[in-house]
């Protein structure tokens, strides 16, 4: 059975740093992408990238390029997405989600909270 | 970029209608096009892929039509679990998701 799991809820403080995690199972984690989508609070999704976890090729989007930083250790079946300094306005779920034809198979999501 | 636009945003009906959402993509897509289904506090879930291509496990009332820019997505007959947020999302050049079309009852 194809699962990605994703870590735990977060809280942050402005400013601060941080790393989430998906880890796929069930499948060849090696030969398909793994792109990261947002969806704010009471609002819709958002590509932001993706990596190809064989060789970390990792695309962004415009809107997300230099904001995150999307990486993958293929040894562990692992994606992650990171911050280096949150801002309140990164409140938001983030998913991982595997692109086939769509995305077929999602995570759980991981709420990230960012509060002064 | 390529931009989606879903219409309309919000739509009231009740169960037992036909229900249509459409999608604009702001250039050709050709067939890559997936629709998606999220209830509140549940991650989206895949309906239909390559405009038309129902995924396993769909019901048959949701299906899919279209190509280039113009796309819609079909509930033959709504029934109580269908409530929900509807994206439509481009795969042609990388991927975008319409801002969403919630069905609500009427």
């Amino acid at each position: 059975e194809v699962q990605l799991v994703q870590s735990g809820a977060e809280v942050k403080k402005p400013g601060e740093s941080l790393k989430i995690s998906c880890k796929g199972s069930g499948y060849d984690f090696t030969k398909y992408w793994i792109a990261w989508v947002r969806q704010m609070p009471g609002k819709g999704l958002e590509w932001m990238g993706i990596i190809y976890p064989s060789d970390s090729d990792t695309k962004y989007s415009p809107s997300f390029q230099g904001q995150v930083t999307i990486s993958a250790d293929k040894s562990i079946t692992t994606a992650y997405l990171q911050w280096r300094s949150l801002k309140a306005s990164d409140t938001a779920i983030y998913y991982c989600a595997r692109p086939s034809d769509g995305f077929d198979y999602w995570g759980q999501g991981t709420l990230v909270t960012v509060s002064s | 970029d390529i931009q989606m636009t879903q219409s309309p945003s919000t739509l009231s009906a009740s169960v037992g209608d036909r229900v249509t959402i459409t999608c604009r993509a702001s250039q050709s897509i050709d067939i890559w096009l997936a629709w998606y289904q999220q209830k509140p506090g549940k991650t989206p879930k895949l309906l239909i892929y390559k405009a038309s291509t129902l995924q396993t496990g769909v019901p048959s009332r949701f299906s899919g039509t279209g190509s280039g820019t113009e796309f819609t997505l079909t509930i033959s007959s709504l029934q109580p679990d269908d409530f929900a947020t509807y994206y439509c999302q481009q795969y042609d050049d990388y991927w975008t998701f319409g801002q969403g079309t919630k069905v609500e009852i009427k």
